[in-house]
C-alpha cells in the first residue's frame, strides 16, 4: 500500500497570508494526484487532479505542483472560506493495493 | 447537474447488516468508475470500496474484505454497498464518490454521506 503523509497537520495562517500545504507519497505516483477541501458537517471538495489542474470552479488562488513522491498545494492569499482541512489522495495504483488518502491539514486562522 | 444521494445509514448492532444506497442523476453510473469512501467521527477520509464502469473492477479495503459488497443497478442508476458483519470500527459517514471513464482518476463528485453507527 501507498503511504500519504501531508505536513503539517496544523497551519495556522491569517487571512490573506499564504499557505503551503506538503503531501508525500511512500513512492513514485507519477502525478496522479488530487487535493479535496472538506469543511466542517460537509462532504470533501475536489480542488485539484493531476498534481497541477485546478478542478471546475476552482479559484485561481489554489494551485497545486510536483510529481513523483513530493507534492503541494498553495493557497495564495487565504480567504475566510478557505479555513478547512485538506486532504492528499494517490490514484496511481490500480489494480489497487489501495487508493489511499493523507490523514489531512487543517488551516486554523 | 451531477447529484448523488445516499440512504441506508442508521444503527446497528455488532454482527448486523446494512445496505447502503446511492442513486445517481445527471450522469449515466456504467460509464465511470464508483467508490464508497468512509469517515469515522473526528478522523480522516478512508478508501472503502470501489467498481468500474463496467463493473468488471471491483476493489475492497483490507478492513472491509469478505463483509461489504459494491454493485451496481443499472437499470436504476443506483450504486450499493452491502455491508454485514459489521463492527464497532466500521462508524462512519460513508460517502458515495463518483470517479472518472477510467479507475485511475480523481474524485470529482461526492454525495453529502449516510452515517453508520455500530452499537449495542
Amino acid at each position: 500500500e501507498i503511504v500519504m503523509t501531508q505536513s503539517p497537520a496544523t497551519l495556522s495562517v491569517s487571512p490573506g497570508e499564504r499557505a503551503t500545504l506538503s503531501c508525500r507519497a511512500s513512492q513514485g505516483i507519477t502525478s496522479n494526484l488530487a487535493w479535496y477541501q472538506q469543511k466542517p458537517g460537509q462532504a470533501p471538495r475536489l480542488l485539484v487532479y493531476r498534481a497541477s489542474t485546478r478542478a471546475t470552479g476552482i479559484p485561481a488562488r489554489f494551485s497545486g505542483s510536483g510529481s513523483g513522491t513530493e507534492f503541494t498545494l498553495t493557497i495564495s492569499s487565504l480567504q475566510s472560506e478557505d479555513f478547512a482541512v485538506y486532504y492528499c489522495h494517490q490514484y496511481n495504483n490500480w489494480p489497487p493495493r489501495g487508493f489511499t488518502f493523507g490523514p489531512g491539514t487543517r488551516v486554523d486562522i | 447537474e451531477v447529484q448523488l444521494v445516499e440512504s441506508g445509514g442508521g444503527l446497528v448492532p455488532p454482527g448486523g447488516s446494512l445496505r447502503l444506497s446511492c442513486p445517481a442523476s445527471g450522469f449515466t453510473l456504467r460509464g465511470y468508475a464508483m467508490h464508497w469512501v468512509r469517515q469515522a467521527p473526528g478522523k480522516g477520509l478512508e478508501y472503502v470500496s470501489a467498481i468500474s464502469g463496467n463493473g468488471g473492477s471491483i476493489y475492497y479495503a483490507d478492513s472491509v474484505k469478505g463483509r461489504f459488497s459494491i454493485f451496481r443497478d443499472n437499470s436504476k442508476n443506483t450504486l450499493f454497498l452491502q455491508m454485514s458483519s459489521l463492527r464497532p470500527e466500521d462508524t462512519a459517514v460513508y460517502y458515495c464518490v463518483k470517479g472518472v471513464a477510467t479507475m485511475t482518476g480523481p474524485f470529482d463528485y461526492w454525495g453529502q454521506g449516510t452515517l453508520v453507527t455500530v452499537s449495542s
